[in-house]
């Protein structure tokens, strides 16, 4: 069954500041991965996310992620955050087909300014 | 276009009771699906429903937890005789079809305390 690490369930970060939240998935053939973000009291929203094709994509408020196949990992980047990122980011999986996502346990972001 | 809806948004029982969580769906969307989070988890798929049809539920409980999507009206997912290890916020999401390439949109969510 796939997995899903976030290593890091907090990371403070002062404003404008570079940010890195790590994702790594169990391995498998086929897998699509996905970066949600739950600001407080909120559903969840997607951020971005891999399918086929180019292994980096970009969101449009500033965030990308690589897929990386050989470390099995979709890390998510900003090189310059904002107090209006707080919020708890979660990555996720899927495997080929009408499989359910799995999630990560999440990684809360705090801001400061 | 409004998002995905749930209701209530949260939601106090007792041991014993049961509780009923709706979703009403984005407008065009057939797919329903429901996860569980429970406090410092990640969220956990329950049960992926389309219209009048359970798709797959092998996330779902075995006893007491059960869901469904009529042909009219809102996705439910009861809980019947809740225990307090019920407790935690249940997301409903939905999207278009069934593939990988249609988003799954996420509502707020519904906070079930069970004292």
């Amino acid at each position: 069954a796939q997995s899903v690490t976030q290593l890091d369930s907090q990371v403070p970060v002062f404003e404008e500041a570079p940010v890195e939240l790590r994702c790594n998935y169990s391995s498998s053939v086929s897998v699509y991965l996905f970066w949600y973000v739950q600001y407080p009291n909120q559903g969840l929203q997607l951020l971005l996310k891999y399918l086929s094709g180019s292994t980096l994509v970009e969101s449009i408020n500033g965030f990308e992620a690589e897929f990386n196949k050989s470390q099995t990992s979709f890390h998510l980047r900003k090189p310059s955050v904002h107090i209006s990122d707080t919020a708890e980011y979660f990555c996720a999986v899927s495997s080929s087909g009408n499989t359910p996502l799995v999630f990560g346990k999440g990684t809360r972001l705090s801001v400061i300014a | 276009n409004a998002g995905v809806m749930q209701n209530p948004r949260h939601l106090v029982r007792r041991r014993g009771q049961e509780a009923r969580l709706r979703c009403s769906p984005m407008k065009g969307h057939s797919h329903v699906y429901w996860y569980r989070q429970l406090p410092e988890e990640g969220l956990k798929f329950m049960v992926y429903l389309q219209k009048e049809n359970i798709i797959d539920e092998s996330g779902m409980p075995k006893e007491r937890f059960s869901a469904e999507f009529p042909k009219e009206g809102p996705s439910i997912l009861r809980i019947q005789q809740v225990v307090r290890g019920d407790s935690a916020a249940y997301f409903c999401a939905s999207s278009p079809g069934g593939s990988l390439r249609d988003t799954q949109y996420f509502g707020p969510g519904t906070r079930l305390t069970v004292l």
